[in-house]
């Protein structure tokens, strides 16, 4: 079963903040927090990952709450080609724990 | 270019018919795995190999059968013992299954059996 929950769907201006919050209340005091996108019909694109610590990279920010209980992912300044569905995972037992995601539409 | 390559992007067998898809990465990663993905749906793992001649099931690993002879290559045979094989195949690598190492995705495989 998934370790994750995150809503259904979510809209975004273009240009704006997306913000995709993630609810893993759970999670182990060992496991990672992944955060990967697919695009319609291909396979999954890595994002960022993190442990205790808030993550940025040229794709985001992962900002992660002191219990660790939630997670938010940040594309700073979203485009249309953003528009994917946003999976957040949890890496336990050497596997990645999927689950339903969340389909983020960015509007014109 | 590294990557990983997975063929063919569409697939179509007859119920009753075994059928192979291939997964190649020159990405020299040790780990590699096979995901099945249903509509609407996240990813479910099949099986994963951390290492050559090694594998392990993964969640669903009914009907399926993977070998991993060499590191580059880690075929998925979907069985007729498989109740529901139509669906999106993905495959993945990564440099080992110890620590939290990246997955890296190919372009996956739609199979429809009919």
């Amino acid at each position: 079963d998934a370790k994750t929950t995150q809503p259904t769907s979510m809209d975004c201006a273009e240009g704006r903040a997306a913000n995709l919050p993630c609810n893993h209340s759970t999670i182990s005091g060992n496991e990672y927090v992944y955060w990967y996108r697919q695009i319609h019909s291909q396979g999954p694109q890595y994002i960022i990952h993190g442990l205790k610590n808030n993550e940025t990279n040229e794709m985001a920010s992962l900002i992660i709450t002191e219990d660790r209980k939630s997670s938010t992912l940040i594309l700073p300044h979203a485009t249309l080609r953003d528009t994917a569905v946003y999976y957040c995972i949890v890496y336990s037992n050497y596997q990645l724990i999927w689950g339903a995601g969340t389909k983020l539409i960015i509007k014109p | 270019d590294g990557g990983i390559t997975q063929s063919p992007k569409y697939l179509f067998r007859k119920e009753g018919q075994n059928v192979t898809l291939s997964c190649e990465q020159n990405l020299n990663h040790d780990a590699m795995y096979w995901y099945r993905q249903d509509p609407g749906q996240g990813l479910r793992l099949i099986y994963y190999s951390q290492i050559v001649n090694d594998f392990q099931k993964g969640d669903i690993a009914e009907g399926y059968s993977v070998s991993r002879e060499k590191k580059e290559s880690f075929p998925l045979t979907v069985t007729s013992a498989q109740k529901n094989p139509t669906a999106f195949y993905l495959c993945a690598s990564s440099m080992g299954t110890g620590g939290p190492y990246e997955q890296y995705f190919g372009p996956g495989t739609r199979l429809t059996v009919t």
